[in-house]
């Protein structure tokens, strides 16, 4: 149990084009995903808390015009890259929270497979 | 300042030896949370281990047990008879009371087990 999914897993546009990823979990509800980039060699850096049915909080730092977040339902939120730059190349990477394992500790969060984006 | 420290950047370890990954925190918070996460090179993010700031016990989990201790600020991964399936990169990461459950993740250990 507690999977979760990320599409696509690799990425290549041009500059100056949008790209979507998307991230669902797969067998359980997430009224909280978190959004995360890792650059080559480096830990990983949040941007985002999504909450289901209301608006992303973004980290200091984090251009929410850029980095568009929707959490529409439950089981699926998602990532959308404005107008991409090649500084923008990085390897993003969801999370979800479920909340009805109560067994789980408090703020364990299950990983997506993660998205390498490569803009040229 | 930051609040997740891990001072190895990388190790070798023969298989099937014991290892152990160094984590040191800040947090003025009473009510905190540890958690240890592996990377393999494929990217995932595999949670491993937890230890919370009120556990008077040291975590356990199959081959991995956390050393935590709290007047320190430390919370050292120790993984027994090492495996060359260990080889990734591991994360330390810290829950903080106020924190809306966000973790913040130290700049990793890269293991590497030699056959």
């Amino acid at each position: 149990g507690a999977v979760v999914s990320q599409h696509p897993s690799r990425v290549i546009c041009k500059s100056g084009t949008s790209v979507k990823i998307e991230c669902r979990s797969l067998d359980f509800q997430a009224t909280t995903m978190f959004w995360y980039r890792q650059f080559p060699k480096q830990s990983l850096m949040l941007m985002a808390t999504s909450n289901e049915g209301s608006k992303a909080t973004y980290e200091q730092g984090v251009e929410k015009d850029k980095f568009l977040i929707n959490h529409a339902s439950l089981t699926l939120s998602t990532l959308t890259v404005t107008s991409a730059h090649p500084e923008d190349s990085s390897f993003y990477i969801c999370s979800a929270r479920d909340l009805l394992r109560p067994r789980l500790p408090r703020g364990t969060q299950y990983f997506g497979p993660g998205t390498r984006l490569l803009v040229l | 300042a930051q609040k997740i420290t891990q001072t190895q950047p990388g190790m070798f370890v023969q298989e099937k030896e014991a290892v152990t990954l160094d984590c040191t925190y800040d947090t003025s918070d009473q009510s905190y949370g540890l958690f240890w996460y592996k990377q393999p090179s494929s990217g995932e993010m595999i949670f491993l281990i937890y230890q919370g700031s009120y556990d008077e016990q040291n975590a356990t989990e199959g081959r991995y047990s956390l050393n935590f201790q709290k007047a320190r600020k430390s919370a050292n991964l120790v993984i027994s008879a090492s495996q060359l399936g260990d080889s990734a990169m591991y994360f330390c990461a810290m829950r903080e009371r106020f924190g809306n459950e966000k973790l913040t993740f130290g700049t990793g250990t890269r293991l590497t087990i030699i056959p």
